[in-house]
């Protein structure tokens, strides 16, 4: 089975600009995560999609969007860019998106993002 | 709210020589614990998990975990490493039960760096 894939694997914008970021899921998984990566704030939680629905929210401000399609890949949109918003950006699947039964989630390689 | 400490940001060991990279977390209810790879430019690998049963919890690479509830720890060990085993190494925890939301909290991470 193909890992979860994302694209592009590295992007540079400027201060201002909008980005979108894509993932593709593992083959069956309906659950999709998104999280940032920074040497200071370690891993954070950004939302998590399960059906083309929002399931779960992290502590992000607005300028942070998603979407999920039908066959589960998701995309990640973040608008009037920041500085601070240089990180990795790390997306995981899983089969069912399931807290209760510890799950494992599976991520993908990431997308660097830098802004300048 | 699920909180995870990972007590050492760095971690140099020589070859073959044994490493514990530790964790400690903090949970009003019953949590999964993982631990996770990350090789550099890479996502994260799934390197263990716990859900329940047996304590002490192998997985891959040779590596294994113990989870003591009293001390609400879940270290990492490995009783002989290797050059290949220099990454950074995450300790998560999601809550039990209720829902349907997937959070995974991650702790700051651990750089290990094996040296020859």
């Amino acid at each position: 089975k193909a890992g979860v894939t994302q694209t592009p694997r590295y992007l540079i914008k400027t201060r201002g600009q909008q980005v979108t970021l894509s993932c593709s899921p593992i083959s069956g998984h309906r659950s999709v995560s998104w999280y940032q990566q920074t040497p200071g704030q370690g891993l954070q939680f950004l939302f998590e999609y399960f059906s083309e629905t929002q399931r779960n929210k992290g502590n992000f401000p607005g300028r942070f969007s998603g979407r999920q399609f039908s066959n589960s890949r998701s995309e990640m949109n973040v608008s009037t860019l920041e500085l601070g918003d240089s990180a990795l950006y790390l997306c995981a699947s899983s089969q069912n998106g399931l807290a209760g039964s510890g799950e494992t989630q599976y991520f993908g390689p990431g997308t660097r993002l830098l802004v300048l | 709210a699920q909180s995870v400490t990972q007590l050492d940001s760095q971690v140099p060991v020589f070859e073959e020589a044994p490493v514990e990279l530790r964790c400690n977390y903090s949970s009003s209810v019953s949590v999964y614990l993982f631990w996770y790879v990350q090789y550099p430019n890479q996502g994260l690998q799934l390197l263990l998990k716990y859900l329940s049963g047996s304590t002490l919890v192998k997985g891959i690479n040779g590596f294994e975990a113990e989870f003591n509830k009293s001390q609400t720890s879940f270290h990492l060990r490995k009783p002989s490493v290797h050059i290949s085993d220099t990454a950074e190494y995450f300790c998560a925890v999601s809550e039990r039960g209720g829902g349907s939301n997937y959070k995974l909290t991650f702790g700051k991470g651990t750089l290990l760096t094996v040296n020859p």
